[in-house]
């Protein structure tokens, strides 16, 4: 069966502190997919990035960077000098490329707060 | 802003009613995705549509149904209203279907309330 967890519901940091997400994923299949999407608290949800399990290097985006580890079937993402813009609720994502619909699996998320 | 509309923003009706909610998905995108986010059930797929077909079906209740017209929109009808039923109800697409490496644009969500 395929799964997402993130274990960390929720994560309370000071403004310029740097803060890690978890996401441990399960899956059998060699070829999968794997996303962070971002819920502010306006209620959308906004894509910040994929992966494909046959790429594990690690990426990094302004302020944002993933680690992806097949190893420990792992997908974090951090977050350094945090800011309350930051401040959403954040889903890690699989999706499995022979699976018969293109579903998302989500994980339950993990609300993150920035204290000024 | 991810280019995917949804209406209405928000819907307040009672049990046992009918209501619509309506998608349109980026320009160029011919998959349209629902989900359901609830407090306890987190985020569900409910249907998949491409190009007007049904493509895959996930948690999606018998008295919801869904359908993309020719114009590429879509719908989602939910009848027979029960309170559980109050949720977020997102629309996604995405350029194609098979895919599954395709990454889904969300539309930001229509909020449901049965009462």
């Amino acid at each position: 069966a395929q799964k997402v967890t993130q274990a960390q519901t929720e994560i309370s940091v000071v403004e310029k502190e740097d803060v890690t997400l978890d996401c441990v994923y399960e899956t059998r299949d060699t070829t999968y997919y794997l996303f962070w999407y971002k819920q502010p608290p306006s209620g959308e949800l906004v894509f910040l990035i994929r992966r494909n399990s046959f790429d594990e290097q690690n990426e990094i985006s302004g302020r944002y960077s993933w680690n992806f580890q097949k190893s420990t079937s792992s997908f974090n993402f951090t977050i350094t000098a945090s800011q309350v813009v930051d401040s959403a609720v954040y889903f890690c994502a699989l999706t499995l490329k022979y699976s018969s619909a293109s579903k998302i699996i989500f994980g339950s998320g993990t609300r993150l707060s920035i204290r000024p | 802003d991810s280019g995917v509309t949804q209406t209405p923003k928000h819907l307040i009706t009672a049990t046992g009613q009918r209501v619509t909610l309506r998608c349109s998905p980026r320009s160029g995108d011919l998959s349209v995705y629902w989900y359901q986010q609830s407090l306890d059930q987190g985020l569900q797929f409910l249907i998949q549509y491409y190009n007007g077909e049904e493509r895959a079906k996930g948690n999606i209740l018998e008295r919801f149904s869904a359908q993309q017209f020719p114009d590429l929109h879509s719908e989602l009808n939910l009848s027979s209203l029960e309170l559980g039923d109050s949720a977020l109800y997102f629309c996604a697409s995405s350029e194609r279907t098979s895919g599954p490496g395709e990454t889904q644009y969300f539309g930001p969500g229509t909020r449901l309330l049965v009462l």
